[in-house]
């Protein structure tokens, strides 16, 4: 079947603007991440969704960071009131379960102007 | 803070040359260490991952050593091919956690012809 995909590849906006980032994640896995890798560094955890469960936020680094699921399946990140020092690669994961590898969707890249 | 360590930061090697990737963590309630090769505009993929009950884990001309008392593990790629330039990074996964990754910072290979 088809890996993580994500949507849009590419985001350019505005200072102060809201954005909406869409994570597909592969169908059967009830796990998803989401991480953030600016440039030159290596990914930072903001969210985890399992099942049903409560989500574990403990990564978001500010409360204009939020995150849906809906089932398992699609989950979207939305960023309030965009700041410069959130451009960054938004990239989505999914596993199964209990299982340790972490499938990559191939991000979303946002600049925020 | 910086849960793991990660250097170089950029390699160069020639083909056919040995890379050598080097990390150190210090909360010991890790239990799972995988390294991620990620190529431009694309998401990380599982490369090779150990468990620190293991000392050694070979996968072709992958291999990863894990000093448990040292709290470091690295990566050695044997035989490097242009194909391997890439950025690796790798990670690790806390014991009873959400199963999220705390990754290192990333190097930057590059296998010259």
């Amino acid at each position: 079947g088809a890996g993580v995909s994500q949507s849009p590849s590419n985001k350019v906006t505005e200072k102060g603007k809201d954005v909406e980032l869409r994570c597909d994640p592969i169908s059967g896995h009830t796990a998803l991440y989401w991480y953030r890798q600016r440039l030159g560094q290596g990914l930072e955890f903001l969210i985890y969704f399992q099942g049903n469960s409560a989500p574990d936020k403990s990564g978001l680094p500010s409360d204009r960071f939020s995150a849906e699921r809906t089932g398992e399946s699609v989950s979207t990140l939305t960023i309030q009131r965009t700041q410069q020092e959130d451009s960054a690669v938004y990239l989505c994961a999914s596993s199964l379960a209990v299982a340790n590898e972490q499938f990559f969707g191939p991000g979303t890249r946002l600049t925020v102007l | 803070q910086q849960q793991v360590k990660q250097s170089p930061q950029s390699l160069i090697v020639q083909k056919g040359g040995i890379s050598i990737i080097n990390c150190a963590y210090e909360n010991t309630a890790f239990d799972y260490f995988p390294w991620y090769q990620q190529f431009p505009g694309k998401g990380p993929a599982l490369l090779i991952a150990i468990r620190p009950d293991v000392s050694e884990k070979k996968e072709g001309r992958f291999t990863i050593s894990f000093n448990k008392s040292a709290k470091q593990f690295s990566l050695h790629i044997m035989d490097s091919q242009p194909g391997d330039s890439a950025t690796y990074f790798c990670a690790a996964i806390l014991s009873g956690s959400a199963r999220q990754l705390t990754f290192g910072s990333g190097t930057q290979l590059t296998v010259l012809p």
